[in-house]
C-alpha cells in the first residue's frame, strides 16, 4: 500500500515565478492537507481540501491556491514567488477531514532564488 | 503568533533512560494533541495521542502527559534507544492544526 506521495522532490525557482506541487494521497484517504516548513520551525497549515473543495485555510496569502481531484490527489499553487517561500511544503492526507489521523509524505523542497 | 511552543531545540540522553520532551500551548479550545517523530528527509510520522478529557495516554514505551490547568503537555520516552533519535513535534487540532517548532532529541549509546 502507497502512502502519500509527492512530486516533486526538489525544485529550484526564482522570485517572481509561479511553482505547482501535486500529492497523491495514501489509498483510501479522501482529505488532502497542505503544510509549509520552513527551516527551523514546525509545519505551518496552509489549507485543507475535501471534496474537491477548499475547507479550513492557514494565516496564508491568496497567493497560495489548491486543486483537489476526483481521485483525490491535490495540487498546491504558488504565484508571485518570493524568497521566503523556500521552504519544505508538506502533503498529509487523512479520512473525512480527520486531524488525527493524518498521514504525511515526504515533502517538497522548494528554493527561491 | 505561535499557539503551541516547544522551548527546548535540542535534548541529549543516555541510551535507557528516559526522555522527556515537552510542550506548551495557549488555545484552551484544542480539543486533541498529537506528538510526530520526524527523521531527516522524511514527512513527520504519527506517535502517540491525547484527547483533552484524558490526561495521560500510553503506548508502550511512550507515555504522553496532558495538563489542562497548565497548558502543557509532555512525552516521556521509557526507556530511550539510539533509534528514538529524531525531532518530534507537538501539535494540537481545534479548527485548524498547529505545529509546534520541534525538540531534536538524540540518544546517546
Amino acid at each position: 500500500d502507497a502512502g502519500v506521495t509527492q512530486s516533486p522532490t526538489h525544485l529550484i525557482k526564482t522570485r517572481g515565478q509561479q511553482v505547482t506541487l501535486r500529492c497523491s494521497p495514501k489509498s483510501g484517504h479522501d482529505t488532502v492537507s497542505w503544510y509549509q516548513q520552513a527551516l527551523g520551525q514546525g509545519p505551518q497549515f496552509i489549507f485543507q481540501y475535501y471534496e474537491e473543495e477548499e475547507r479550513q485555510r492557514g494565516n496564508f496569502p491568496d497567493r497560495f491556491s489548491g486543486h483537489q481531484f476526483p481521485n483525490y490527489s491535490s495540487e498546491l499553487n504558488v504565484n508571485a514567488l518570493l524568497l521566503g517561500d523556500s521552504a519544505l511544503y508538506l502533503c498529509a492526507s487523512s479520512l473525512d477531514r480527520g486531524w488525527e489521523t493524518q498521514y504525511f509524505g515526504p515533502g517538497t523542497r522548494l528554493l527561491v532564488l | 503568533d505561535q499557539q503551541v511552543k516547544q522551548n527546548s531545540p535540542s535534548l541529549s540522553v543516555q541510551e535507557g533512560r528516559i526522555s522527556i520532551l515537552n510542550c506548551d500551548y495557549t488555545n484552551s479550545m484544542f480539543d486533541y494533541f498529537l506528538w510526530y517523530k520526524k527523521y531527516p528527509a522524511e514527512g513527520p510520522t504519527f506517535l502517540i495521542s491525547i484527547s483533552s478529557i484524558k490526561d495521560k495516554n500510553e503506548d508502550g514505551r511512550f507515555t504522553v502527559f496532558l495538563n489542562k490547568s497548565a497548558k502543557h503537555l509532555s512525552l516521556h520516552i521509557v526507556p530511550s534507544q539510539p533509534g528514538d533519535s529524531a525531532v518530534y513535534f507537538c501539535a494540537a487540532s481545534g479548527n485548524q492544526f498547529y505545529f509546534g517548532t520541534g525538540t531534536s532529541l538524540t540518544v546517546i549509546p
